[in-house]
């Protein structure tokens, strides 16, 4: 059974600090999707790494892929509250559809 | 590129009748579509996968007779919720790959939200 496991779920930043979203999955999968959502809102693709080793940044984003290790990071710098959302990472199975097993999902909110 | 629609975008149906749920590609030929449901505060989950022409592939525990997958061409799907109950309310997403979009690529509509009085 394909697992993709997030931490933390939830995550209360303070404005300026750096955090870090971790994302292990279970397989042999080297694509790995990083997604927001905004309450109420469907998914908005930040990032899709495809080989191990991949960094990719947008802004105060950062992602990255170890396949070695079967783990991706979502790496947040200087943190505003524009970043308050719920971030979902997704495993691409493979196979002949390409199916997508998404994690939790991290829920960031910032403190007042 | 690569914009997906869904129509509608939000449905209050009464218990016992069906709604059809629509997913457009705009701008691309979708050969595979995607249909997830989303709960409140949860994450995403497959529900069936289909592809142009032929019939959808339903995850395990998903009632195909339920939940009417349609796939007639390359630029829409259609879900129907048949015999709705208060607990199929939730949040549909569609999302779709194919055409000029990378086969490892899904580009995902903005929901449905659907709730079942």
């Amino acid at each position: 059974e394909l697992k993709v496991e997030q931490n933390p779920l939830f995550l209360s930043m303070q404005e300026g600090k750096n955090y870090t979203i971790y994302c292990n999955y279970s397989t042999t999968s080297d694509r790995l999707y990083w997604y927001r959502q905004d309450p109420g809102k469907s998914l908005e693709s930040l990032f899709v790494l495809l080989s191990n080793g991949a960094v990719k940044q947008e802004g105060r984003l950062m992602a990255s892929l170890d396949t070695k290790a079967r783990l991706s990071t979502l790496h947040i710098t200087a943190a505003v509250h524009d970043l308050s959302a719920t971030y979902f990472c997704a495993e691409n199975s493979g196979g002949s559809n390409y199916k997508l097993t998404f994690g939790k999902g991290t829920l960031l909110t910032m403190n007042p | 590129g690569a914009v997906v629609s869904q129509h509608p975008s939000r449905v209050i149906c009464k218990s016992g009748t069906s709604v059809k749920i629509e997913c457009r590609s705009l701008d691309f030929q979708a050969t595979t579509m995607f249909w997830y449901r989303q709960f409140p505060k949860k994450s995403l989950m497959l529900m069936a996968t289909s592809n142009e022409g032929s019939k959808a592939t339903y995850e395990q525990g998903v009632e195909k007779d339920k939940f009417l997958i349609n796939h007639a061409s390359l630029t829409l799907s259609t879900l129907t919720v048949t015999s709705a109950h208060p607990e199929d309310s939730s949040f549909y997403i569609c999302s779709a790959s194919g055409g000029a979009v990378p086969i490892h690529e899904q580009y995902f509509g903005p929901g449905t939200r659907l709730t079942v009085t």
